[in-house]
């Protein structure tokens, strides 16, 4: 069975880094699409970026270049880092695996990042 | 503002069924066969329930179908159970540099 863990702290500082990782078991890291999906307190879901087998990827363009999505096979890990985070970025943080670039069939459980001070 | 509309809610009795929408535009659901429905619970990660317009993934029930015409897709749930009380996101690849976006969600009560 595929299962995916989110990792990372719960509280980030404003203008810092939020970094999470997904580790994954039951399915290798280099076989699959990856994700990372959002979802901020009240509101609806949130494309991130992926990360493909062959190290490709791509973000959502309206987190104006502030994601980087990178991969750790040995570990058969994945993670995310967003910069320069605000108060809108406060959200729950989903890994995600991809059959193909859009249509995620399995998911961690979510981790809640707060941005404050 | 999502980039997929889809109705804030629906409801329906146990038994009956429901369709829930999805309306886009030709650069994403008209576009693609990527489209997706999932299940959500509060406090719960999404359940992928249809990828691919119309295709159910292993161990989801029957009952729950999809479909698209022109720019807006479908997701039909029949024989309404009171464990279907969730809440349903579509998604769509998309021909933008924003290459998956969601619909808003769609509160479903089974009254």
């Amino acid at each position: 069975q595929v299962q995916l863990q989110e990792s990372g702290p719960g509280l980030v500082k404003p203008s810092e880094t939020l970094s999470l990782t997904c580790t994954v078991s039951g399915a290798s890291i280099s076989d699959h699409y990856w994700g990372w999906i959002r979802q901020p307190p009240g509101k609806g879901l949130q494309w991130l970026g992926y990360l493909s087998p062959n190290d490709n990827n791509d973000y959502n363009p309206s987190l104006q270049r502030r994601v980087t999505i990178s991969v750790d096979r040995s570990k058969n890990q994945f993670s995310l880092k967003l910069s320069s985070v605000t108060a809108a970025d406060t959200a729950v943080y989903y890994c995600a695996r991809g059959l193909g670039v859009s249509n995620f069939d399995f998911w961690g459980q979510g981790t809640l990042v707060t941005v404050s001070s | 503002q999502s980039a997929l509309t889809q109705p804030a809610s629906v409801s329906g009795s146990p038994g009956q069924s429901i369709t829930i929408s999805c309306t886009g535009t030709s650069s994403d659901v008209g576009g693609y066969k990527y489209v997706s429905w999932y299940q959500k619970h509060p406090g719960k990660a999404p359940k992928l329930m249809i990828y691919d317009v119309s295709n159910r993934p292993s161990g989801v029930s029957n009952r729950f179908s999809g479909s698209k015409s022109g720019n807006t897709a479908s997701l039909t749930i029949s024989g309404l159970q009171a464990e279907d009380e969730a809440d349903y996101y579509c998604s769509s690849y998309t021909g933008s540099s924003t290459l998956v976006v969601f619909g808003g969600g769609t509160q479903l009560t089974v009254l």
